[in-house]
């Protein structure tokens, strides 16, 4: 069963720094890419950040560029989204998801669900 | 980027009935080299993540109950629920994976009437 789990949510104060976590299983990890997608509270969703599944290739929502850095580590079959400099506006629920497709222009066929990241002095 | 814009906001249909969700790309998301529009289409339950229901703009995700269907090409797009469950109470996302960054629509909840 295919499984994404993400963790390292909390709250956080503006200007600070927070790594997500994602752990996979199910399927073989290293085959596809991975992304992530936000939902702030009662509105719709916003795609964040792609991962070739190799992890050479990325691609960033520009509301995020340069202050996120989306990884992964095959060998564990976790995902990674690195979070600096964060605002009250990057408050939401973060979800990891697999695409269906080595590549990043795919849909998203499974998802986690979600960890809550809370930016507010 | 690619504007994604949905219609209705929102609907309510009687049980049985049919539900009609429109989506428009401000670009075509018809990659010309394969013939594949590159669209799903996303189910949100309240308190859930969201869940895949259709790709590549009318392929059926395994598992999704044949009354969800999908149609369209280039722009214009349509996500039908040809006889409306309760369980299909939901928000309906669309979004373009085309071109990056990709975008979602911004949601058509559905309802009862």
């Amino acid at each position: 069963e295919v499984q994404v789990l993400e963790s390292g949510g909390g709250l956080v104060q503006p200007g600070g720094s927070l790594r997500l976590s994602c752990a996979a299983s199910g399927f073989t990890f290293s085959n596809y890419a991975m992304s992530w997608v936000r939902q702030a509270p009662g509105k719709g969703l916003e795609w964040v950040s792609v991962l070739s599944n190799s992890g050479d290739s990325t691609y960033y929502a520009d509301s995020v560029k340069g202050r996120f850095t989306i990884s992964r580590d095959n060998s564990k079959n976790t995902l990674y989204l690195q979070m600096n400099s964060l605002t009250v506006e990057d408050s939401a629920i973060y979800y990891c998801a697999k695409n269906r497709g080595v590549t990043r222009y795919s849909s998203l066929d499974y998802w986690g669900q979600g960890t809550l990241v809370t930016v507010s002095s | 980027d690619i504007v994604m814009t949905q219609s209705p906001d929102s609907l309510a249909v009687s049980l049985g009935e049919r539900a009609t969700i429109n989506c428009k790309s401000s670009q075509s998301v018809l990659y010309s080299s394969n013939n594949k529009n590159y669209l799903g289409w996303y189910q949100q339950k309240p308190g859930q993540p969201p869940k895949l229901l259709i790709y590549w703009a009318s392929t059926r995700e395994s598992g999704v109950p044949d009354r969800f269907s999908g149609s369209g090409s280039g722009t214009d797009f349509s996500l039908t629920i040809s006889s409306l469950q309760a369980e299909d109470v939901a928000v309906y996302y669309c979004q373009q994976y085309e071109s990056l960054p990709f975008t979602f629509g911004p949601g058509t909840k559905v309802d009862i009437k």
